[in-house]
């Protein structure tokens, strides 16, 4: 089966710019996750949704960030206006099952750079 | 909320020697323990996952073991391989999401 794809893989934008980073989950995972991993911290949770629905996205840094899953199928994340502290690796993750017990699959990631 | 740490942050040993991170978390309520490995350009990769009701488990050259009365688990690697030098990071998992460690830079020299 594919896996999670997410593009682009990398992103150069200025400080002030709007980005919109997309995420294709496996074909039939209910469950999509958005993380963010900034230089030699820890993959930090951002946002999970179940279909369509936010389930949660107690890990949102601001309202700046905006996640979308239209369909219930891919997803988007847009940035706007992005700001120097944005910068990292942002992965999503797709999981068949809502419940405790089970990994993810992530994507190979957005490398997203704020200059 | 869970907090996850992960030490040694780099681990450096040489091809054939045994490697081991180490990790507690915070949350008694946590119940699932996945270790993923992250090679350069890619996201990711689960290699091994341990739940709550289980001290130990083996896949070939890794284990993990859990302690749920300390609240630590670890992983151990055997025999370690040039390929297997990488970025690896534990996780813990109580209802829907995962929190994940710092992760663990490790190098292993032919």
């Amino acid at each position: 089966e594919a896996g999670v794809t997410q593009f682009p893989s990398h992103s150069v934008i200025e400080k002030g710019q709007t980005v919109t980073l997309r995420c294709d989950p496996i074909s039939g995972h209910d469950n999509l996750y958005w993380y963010r991993r900034v230089m030699g911290k820890e993959i930090k949770f951002l946002l999970h949704f179940v279909k369509e629905s936010k389930q949660d996205e107690s890990g949102m840094p601001n309202n700046r960030f905006l996640a979308e899953r239209t369909g219930g199928t891919y997803s988007t994340l847009k940035v706007q206006p992005a700001e120097l502290e944005d910068s990292g690796v942002y992965f999503c993750a797709s999981s068949p099952w809502t419940g405790a017990g089970y990994g993810y699959t992530f994507g190979s990631g957005t490398r997203l750079t704020v200059v | 909320g869970e907090n996850v740490e992960q030490h040694p942050s780099t681990l450096s040993v040489q091809e054939g020697d045994s490697a081991v991170i180490k990790c507690t978390y915070s949350d008694s309520a946590s119940n699932y323990f996945p270790w993923y490995k992250q090679e350069l350009g890619k996201g990711p990769q689960l290699i091994i996952d341990i739940r709550s009701n289980v001290g130990e488990k083996k896949d070939q050259r890794i284990a993990v073991t859990l302690n749920k009365t300390a609240k630590h688990f670890s992983l151990h690697i055997t025999e370690t391989q040039p390929e297997d030098s990488a970025v690896y990071f534990c996780a813990a998992r109580g209802d829907s999401t995962l929190t994940f460690g710092k992760g663990t830079m490790l190098l292993v020299s032919p």
